[in-house]
């Protein structure tokens, strides 16, 4: 079973900044089953990045996803005061779909 | 627009089955490419993948869940269903029913989630 571990566990930035948040894989992955979520405090979480690096709908080209094998990236540019949120990366695997253990990005 | 909207009991006491409905609206259920799903987030935790499941009964199920879950659907009422059962304390989460949407190209992503639900087992 693949296991995603997610870097760093808290992120603190201004709005404004740069954050890049890493996922990686206990083994190879397809980048197509890669996908990120954005969580804020009480409401559910929202598809943000699927097969690794396209944008689901609506959300903004600030948003970048990349990566490949057992590493990738969600970089947010410019953040927005809407973007400290904790974000989860998630695999669909042959038979299972786990989730990283989340990152938190936070205002400094 | 699709739609899902969790429903059962907020409160389950400990060793009793845990029941769980989602129904689907704005859509069928019986759209081959789709997946659905369920997802629990106990308190202040992560998320964890429960299981998926296909309106021709086809499911995924979470290796640690297993052994006392059944997930399964009612394509009449565009439902699909999750019981747990043998519940703990830490069975107690939020539990999200979602689709498991997959794009042309064969990408897949959890998308829409409903609201969710908070289920806590106490006694």
């Amino acid at each position: 079973e693949i296991v995603l571990t997610q870097s760093p566990g808290t992120l603190s930035l201004s709005s404004g900044e740069r954050a890049t948040l890493s996922c990686r894989a206990s083994q190879s992955v397809s980048s197509s089953y890669l996908a990120w979520y954005q969580q804020k405090p009480g409401q559910a979480p929202r598809l943000l990045i699927y097969g690794s690096s396209s944008r689901a709908t609506g959300i903004p080209d600030r948003f970048s996803g990349s990566g490949s094998g057992t590493d990738f990236t969600l970089t947010i540019n410019r953040l927005e005061p809407e973007d400290f949120a904790v974000y989860y990366c998630q695999q669909f695997g042959s038979s299972t779909a786990p989730f990283g253990q989340g990152t938190k990005v936070e205002i400094k | 627009q699709l739609q899902l909207q969790e429903s059962g009991p907020g409160l389950v006491k400990p060793s009793e089955t845990l029941s769980l409905t989602c129904t689907v609206s704005g859509g069928s259920i019986t759209s081959d490419s789709n997946y659905w799903g369920w997802i629990r987030q106990s308190p202040g935790k992560g998320l964890e993948w429960i299981g998926s499941i296909h309106f021709s009964g086809n499911t995924f199920q979470n290796p640690s869940l297993k052994s006392r879950l059944t997930v399964s659907v009612d394509t009449s009422k565009n439902q699909f269903s999750l019981k747990l059962t043998s519940v703990t304390a830490a069975d107690t989460a939020v539990y999200y029913c979602v689709r498991r949407w997959a794009e042309s190209s064969g990408a897949f992503g959890f998308d829409p989630w409903g609201q969710g639900t908070l289920v806590t087992v106490s006694s």
